[in-house]
């Protein structure tokens, strides 16, 4: 697709469980953030890639949180152990590469999670 | 820490009017400036974006200023129209390109008609 896929749209989980949030970036874009976003707050960072690696993982909040991207393309966050409060909307976002540009990021349309 | 501040959680405007949007930080030098569009239930979209070594920056009925030194920038909508009632984001580009794009909690624009 030409935009930014992000899957599950929505996700409901019990309190506990593992869950997953995929993303698949614009093709050829270097740069990937994860952000959390919750009801009438602006989208708060989580971590950033370059390629494979992660540049700044900073706003990871424990370690619960974890996110990879093996090849330099789709990413996966991955939540274990649930918690009631992880409940937000999940967005990813792709760029070329900041400072090779302009920074602009492409957002997908976000994976909204609930945890019962 | 780094802090961006946007004004007010919500602001009404009148149709016709120019809508006035505020973005405050500090302890952060960013190399530039962008804001963004966000609807309800989707990701933000890109509007524009200012340098550091600029003042002000235009596209169509959409104006942004940036003063360094006040470590400020403002965001107009002028002849607002009920379609542009949206939450609006300003967004910090760093310098470094290992750091990160942090952004403001976004304030809600209505457009009365």
């Amino acid at each position: 697709g030409a935009g930014v896929s992000q899957t599950p749209s929505n996700k409901v989980t019990e309190k506990g469980k593992y869950v997953e949030l995929r993303c698949d970036p614009i093709s050829g874009h270097t740069a990937l953030y994860w952000y959390r976003q919750s009801l009438g707050q602006g989208p708060e960072f989580l971590i950033y890639f370059q390629g494979t690696g992660a540049a700044d993982d900073s706003g990871l909040p424990n370690d619960r949180f974890f996110a990879v991207r093996p090849e330099g393309s789709v990413s996966t966050l991955k939540i274990q152990r649930t918690e009631r409060g992880d409940s937000a909307v999940y967005l990813c976002a792709s760029s070329l590469s900041v400072n090779a540009n302009t920074g602009e990021l492409f957002f997908g349309e976000g994976s909204r999670l609930t945890v019962l | 820490s780094q802090k961006i501040e946007q004004n007010s959680e919500a602001l009404n405007i009148q149709e016709g009017k120019t809508a006035t949007l505020t973005c405050n930080y500090t302890n952060y030098s960013p190399a530039y400036l962008q804001w963004y569009r966000q609807d309800p239930g989707r990701g933000p979209v890109f509007l524009l974006l200012i340098r550091e070594n600029e003042k002000e920056k235009r596209k169509e009925r959409l104006k942004v200023t940036f003063d360094t030194t006040l470590k400020q920038s403002l965001f107009h909508i002028t002849a607002s129209q009920p379609a542009d009632s949206a939450t609006y984001l300003c967004a910090l580009v760093p310098r470094l390109r290992d750091d990160k794009i942090i952004f403001g909690k976004g304030t809600r624009l209505h457009i009365l008609p």
